[in-house]
Parts: C-alpha cells; structure tokens; sequence
C-alpha cells in the first residue's frame, strides 16, 4: 500500500534561518506532488505542485520554493523564512496514472509539519 | 471549479447520523463532489465521490439531488472520532487544474 511521509512533526525556527521539509511517498510510482500551507484558522492553500522529477509549478509567489531530486521526494525550502511563513505545511499525492478520471482528483496528505517562525 | 456552500458549524450526538449539507448551485455536468475532512492538527482526509448517482463506503454516504445543486454527506453512526471539519469540493474530473480547492468547511462536533 501506498504511504507518505513527512518531516518534522513540528519546527521552531528564528526569522531569518533556512528551512527544509522533506516529503517521501512510498508504494507508487510518478505520483502528483503538492505542497499546501494552513495559516492558524484558515483553509488550506495549494503552495507547489510537481508532475515529474525537477517540474515545479508555483501557486503563489512568496519566500518559499520546492524542489523534486527524485520520482517520490518533495522538498519545500526557504533561504531566510519571515514571521508571516509561521503555519502547517502539509506535503499531499495522487496517482498521475488515472489522468483523466475522478480518481485523480483524490489527494492523500501527510501528518504535517507545524512551523513556528519567531 | 463551482462554488461550493456549507454550514459554518454544527453538532450531532455520538451515535446519530451526521447530516452535512453543502450547496453548488453552479455545478457544471462533468464536475464530481468530493468530501475531505481535516480532524484537527492532521492532514486533510479523502471520505467519499459521486457525479450523479449515490454513493456509500466504509465511511459515509452521499446523496447528491436530482438536479446535483446540491448534496449531503452522511455518517450514519457519529463517534467522537469524528469531530473535524468537513469540506465539500466540487471539481471536473482529469485535465491540467490540478488545484484542490478547499473552503472553510463546516466544522462538525460530536457530543457524548
């Protein structure tokens, strides 16, 4: 069966310092990939989606990038994380291979990483 | 993807059904209604998918009316377990959007 891992569990860092989450899955091959971020009491908000190896596509411009170095890791990173970077991140995939039907369009997440940037 | 409507909150005794409603009057004839919840400090969880015709699993039941503007979710026997928010999406189904949607949800307290 098809699993995804994520860590940290939870992360306090200075404003300022790097950041590196890394995301892996396990079971599947050429999945989708996507980073979302959940600020306290609001909703989820797609960061990064990934295709294939080394294919980005930013959602929303910001402080942050990701990066995929192989079929089934995602890495989200920052060079100088700010106050506003603070949230939960949460690294999510689907099976590329039903392109076309309804089942692409069901997402299985992580346990999340809580970021706390002080 | 169609707009979506849901109830900001609402309880439901352990034991009963769970009836969430969620409106998208504006749902398009090749858009499917998905049902995620998020229980809370976890990552979000797939339920349940229908176009048209009902739909039940393990977890939940969906009804989607005959017009498909509107639908429900149904967890037949509520536990404490699962009190989450519930998101209703609407999307097509394939294609280039690979854009997960998720509004604010009805956040569904089970009460012993």
């Amino acid at each position: 069966s098809q699993t995804i891992h994520q860590w940290p569990a939870t992360l306090v860092q200075p404003v300022g310092s790097p950041l590196s989450l890394e995301c892996t899955v396990e079971g599947t091959s050429n999945p989708n990939l996507y980073w979302y971020r959940q600020a306290a009491g609001r909703g989820l908000q797609l960061l990064f989606y990934s295709v294939g190896i080394g294919q980005i596509s930013s959602e929303v411009p910001q402080n942050l990038s990701a990066s995929r170095p192989q079929d089934r890791q995602f890495i989200l990173s920052s060079k100088k994380l700010l106050l506003s970077d603070s949230g939960f991140y949460l690294c999510a995939w689907d099976p590329s291979t039903l392109a076309g039907g309804p089942f692409r369009n069901i997402q299985y997440f992580g346990a999340g990483t809580r970021l706390s940037v002080l | 993807d169609a707009k979506t409507t849901q109830p900001p909150s609402m309880d439901c005794a352990e034991g009963r059904a769970a009836n969430l409603p969620c409106n998208h009057s504006t749902i398009s004839g090749n858009e499917y209604v998905y049902w995620y919840r998020q229980i809370h400090s976890q990552g979000p969880q797939y339920i349940i998918h229908g176009l048209k015709n009902n739909e039940t699993n393990e977890m939940a039941s969906l009804i989607i009316t005959e017009d498909r503007k509107s639908s429900t979710l149904i967890l037949p026997h509520a536990t404490l377990r699962d009190t989450a928010v519930y998101y209703c999406i609407v999307r097509a189904s394939g294609g280039s959007n690979y854009k997960l949607t998720f509004g604010k949800g009805t956040l569904l307290t089970v009460n012993p």
